[in-house]
């Protein structure tokens, strides 16, 4: 079975610097993708950022880039200049067959 | 980008009651999913909503508890049947978008069972 590890369940990060989220994920397939999704406290999931297992680059969004090392079998998003709304939970996810797996996330909190 | 409404957005409900929580897309899509996020906790994938067929379980969410329905490809529906305090969740709809890349989700249910 799939497994998504997220050992930060909180983190502090001043305004204006960058922080990086660690996300290890265990899975046998080749084929996979990899999200990370912000909750803030109204509860949606937001959409930030995608890295398809076949992809070479990594993948970056705006101020999100994750840092996918396969053979580590790691995804870290990275927040550059974080913004006082970046406070919020993270969840990093796996998806096969179009179902995915979270981790238990990651409650990033912003200092002005 | 899909946009995904649900209704309705928050209830209070008694136990031994039933709730439908309905998804609206905005365009239509092949697969779409129920999860389930407990407080404090992660999500979990419920079902997958199968149009013109029944919905699949995931291990752990039988259909008697938790009926699905898929009209057509821009609707479905989930029911929280004979709802105990354990089922006070968000329940959040979601769907594949037509780039591989991409997966949306509603803006969730917030059920409280007194």
């Amino acid at each position: 079975a799939q497994k998504i590890t997220q050992t930060q369940p909180g983190m502090f990060v001043q305004e204006k610097e960058a922080v990086t989220l660690d996300c290890t994920y265990d899975t046998s397939d080749q084929s996979y993708g990899l999200f990370w999704y912000k909750q803030p406290s109204s509860g949606e999931m937001i959409f930030l950022i995608y890295q398809g297992s076949y992809d070479e680059q990594n993948a970056t969004e705006g101020r999100y880039s994750l840092n996918f090392q396969k053979a580590r079998k790691s995804a870290n998003l990275v927040i550059s200049a974080s913004q006082l709304g970046d406070s919020a939970m993270y969840f990093c996810a796996m998806r096969l067959d179009y179902k995915l797996s979270f981790g238990a996330g990651t409650t990033v909190t912003v200092r002005a | 980008s899909a946009v995904i409404s649900q209704k309705p957005s928050r209830d209070i409900c008694q136990r031994g009651t039933s709730l439908t929580i309905q998804c609206q897309v905005d365009s239509q899509v092949t697969m779409m999913f129920w999860y389930r996020q407990q407080p404090g906790q992660s999500l979990t994938l419920i079902a997958t909503a199968n149009q013109g067929s029944e919905a699949t379980y995931e291990s752990g969410f039988v259909i008697d508890k938790f009926p699905i329905s898929r009209p057509n490809l821009t609707f479905s529906t989930l029911t929280v049947s004979n709802m105990s305090p354990e089922d006070s969740s968000i329940y959040l709809c979601s769907v594949a978008g037509q780039n591989t890349d991409t997966q949306y989700f509603g803006p969730g249910t917030r059920l409280t069972v007194l």
